[in-house]
């Protein structure tokens, strides 16, 4: 069966700190990965999407995330964070989504 | 502007009602979603269509039906709701072969 794994729950960074959330699926077949955003009472929006070509996928805000295949991975990264990327983050494949990670940046 | 809307954004209801939560998109994708979205369990698929006539069930499908009559609309329908049913609710839609959604802005079901 599908399965996506988060490593973290909940992260804490201050500003301009750099940031790598986790993501490892498992899932038999060609995949396509996605990273999604919700803002504070807000949906959910789409950050990046990996469906083939290029692994290190660029995504909106300065995000990007890269697929290593041999490991099953999709960790997002973004060099320097901002107060408003305080969030909630969730990696999907295909139509199955992770529990979410808590971004907190402290100003 | 083409756009996903959910209706209604908040409901509360009573234990063993039926209830309907309304899902119309205007991009004419093919495939659209309900999930459920809970503390400490992210999103949850409840039922999928991939196309008018078609419905396929998600991970967590008990207790909850969906039809599909058109392109533009997906409600989704709680049998007699349950307490354990309180979650907000996502619709979301995706172009046939893809699954970059777009997402409907939720709506917040409470059952007392």
């Amino acid at each position: 069966a599908q399965s996506v794994s988060q490593h973290n729950h909940h992260v804490i960074l201050s500003e301009a700190a750099s940031l790598e959330l986790g993501c490892n699926y498992s899932y038999g077949g060609t995949v396509n990965l996605f990273w999604y955003v919700q803002y504070p009472g807000q949906h959910l929006q789409l950050l990046l999407k990996y469906f083939s070509g290029d692994p290190l996928v660029k995504g909106i805000k300065g995000f990007e995330a890269e697929f290593i295949k041999s490991k099953f991975s999709f960790n997002l990264r973004k060099p320097s964070v901002q107060w408003s990327d305080t969030a909630e983050y969730f990696c999907a494949v295909q139509i199955i989504f992770g529990k979410g990670t808590r971004l907190h940046i402290l100003p | 502007d083409a756009e996903i809307t959910q209706s209604p954004r908040h409901k509360i209801t009573e234990t063993g009602r039926q209830v309907t939560l309304a899902c119309h998109q205007t991009w004419n994708h093919n495939n659209m979603f309900w999930y459920r979205q809970d503390l400490g369990h992210g999103l949850r698929l409840i039922h999928y269509s991939y196309g008018v006539h078609d419905t396929n069930k998600g991970e967590v499908s008990d207790g909850y039906s969906v039809s599909r009559s058109n392109t533009e609309d997906l409600p989704l329908t709680l049998e007699s709701a349950a307490s354990s049913q309180t979650s907000v609710y996502f619709c979301a839609s995706s172009e046939q072969g893809s699954y970059g959604y777009t997402f409907g802005s939720g709506t917040r079901l409470t059952v007392v």
